[in-house]
């Protein structure tokens, strides 16, 4: 079974801090991985996704993650956090042979 | 990048009312939306699997009767809560998947929906 767990409801970092949140996944198979975020009353936007290629992925507003198979994780990374990154940010996994998503807990990003 | 669109954003209704949330997809056919409910604070629900031209695959604990899900084209999806009641209120999602086994997930705007 899959599944995705946020270390960390809530952090907290200064304008100009480097941003780092967390996200372990389990899964029996080769996952995909996805990093969404949600501004308040709106739906959800796709940050960044690890498909099996670059185990760094690099996506929009300065965010990267790094695949890394022997931790389980797939941790999101900002060098310079911004006012606008204030946020509700989603990691979640999939495997094409049950065709669903299952999302994390979600991790508030106060700037 | 691919658009799906979410109406309405909000809505109030009393209890015992009907309402109807549509999920299109703008620039592309989606074979499959899911529907998403999220309480407060707090990660996305999957509902459903909704398929266009057969029943949607409820996830367990989603009461169907309650919660009537309709693909009639591969554009457009709607949810409709039936004989709503106030804790039904809650902010409602849905997403399409674009193509593919890897394919992400794309968002609606999403509908918060008050029972009074």
């Amino acid at each position: 079974a899959q599944s995705v767990t946020q270390l960390g409801s809530h952090v907290s970092v200064s304008e100009g801090a480097l941003v780092l949140l967390r996200c372990n996944y389990s899964s029996s198979v080769p996952p995909y991985l996805f990093w969404y975020v949600q501004y308040p009353n709106q739906g959800l936007q796709l940050l960044l996704k690890y498909t099996s290629a670059a185990t760094l992925v690099k996506g929009i507003n300065g965010f990267e993650a790094e695949f890394k198979k022997s931790e389980t994780s797939f941790h999101l990374t900002k060098p310079s956090a911004h006012m606008s990154d204030a946020a509700e940010y989603f990691c979640a996994v999939y495997t094409s042979g049950t065709y669903k998503y299952i999302f994390g807990t979600g991790t508030r990003l106060k700037v | 990048g691919a658009v799906v669109s979410q109406h309405p954003s909000r809505v109030i209704c009393k209890s015992g009312t009907s309402v109807k949330i549509e999920c299109r997809s703008l620039d592309f056919q989606a074979t499959t939306m899911f529907w998403y409910r999220q309480f407060p604070k707090q990660s996305l629900m999957l509902m459903a699997t909704s398929n266009e031209g057969s029943k949607a695959t409820y996830e367990q604990g989603v009461e169907k009767d309650k919660f009537l899900i309709n693909h009639a084209s591969l554009t457009l999806s709607t949810l409709t809560v039936t004989s709503a009641h106030p804790e039904d209120s809650s902010f409602y999602i849905c997403s399409a998947q674009l193509g593919g086994n890897t394919g992400e997930l794309f968002f609606g705007e999403g509908s918060r929906l008050t029972v009074l």
